[in-house]
């Protein structure tokens, strides 16, 4: 049972435009929302993270948003550049005891043209 | 170097063969994981490891076996690999806290072929 979706597997935006990323949750027990970026051959990189008790964290080019009776998340990037080309994960975690595990979605990749 | 490598980079290996995938951070990190990576399942935890000899099963442990006998080192084993097990491994380390987002770090990975 995936707990976290992104349901695009792929988006393509022009350079200088919004990049949207969006992401579902089921779990009602998470308490921080995390972007990760992956570029080929690379580890995944933390982007932006959101505490459950927010509804919007920016930093930059990236603002996450979170609706929490939706159950949603979303990275908006503006404007996006051709670096920003890569796979974007999104995670979220919960405490079980001491550990904080993270939960990551499917990933959605992102190609942001000239 | 500082930071998290993992060794080897790249590995062809056979079904049945035992394969140990190393992992070593220097920033004294309590926490450190291993995630997969498959198309359509995004990153996947295998195990975690609290501290130096506290192992725990994550999501996907079946077929692996993990140990944690000094802090910096967490190694991956497949004591006897199958095809399903080709995949990209992430290992990633955290520090603990009490509050705040748990941002994991991660290591390049290690890709794995069972042919």
């Amino acid at each position: 049972d995936q707990q976290v979706k992104q349901n695009s597997p792929s988006l393509s935006v022009q350079e200088g435009r919004i990049s949207i990323l969006n992401c579902d949750y089921t779990n009602s027990m998470f308490d921080y929302f995390l972007w990760y970026k992956k570029y080929p051959a690379e580890g995944p990189t933390f982007l932006i993270s959101i505490s459950s008790i927010k509804d919007k964290n920016e930093d930059g080019r990236f603002t996450v948003f979170l609706n929490k009776s939706a159950k949603h998340l979303s990275l908006h990037i503006v404007p996006s550049q051709p670096g920003d080309s890569a796979v974007y994960f999104c995670a979220a975690s919960a405490r079980t005891g001491t550990a904080s595990k993270l939960t990551f979605g499917t990933g959605t990749r992102l190609q942001v043209t000239l | 170097d500082a930071g998290i490598t993992q060794s080897p980079r790249y590995k062809i290996t056979e079904t049945g063969r035992q394969v140990t995938l190393m992992c070593h951070q220097t920033w004294s990190h309590s926490y450190m994981f291993w995630y997969r990576q498959d198309l359509g399942h995004g990153l996947r935890l295998i195990y975690y490891s609290a501290a130096a000899d506290i192992t725990d099963k994550g999501e996907v442990p079946d077929g692996y076996v993990v140990s944690r006998s000094k802090t910096e080192n967490f190694p991956l084993t497949l004591e006897s690999a199958t095809r399903s097990q080709t995949s990209v491994y992430f290992c990633a380390s955290s520090e603990h806290k009490i509050s705040g987002a748990n941002v994991l770090t991660f290591g390049a990975g290690s890709r794995l072929t069972v042919l």
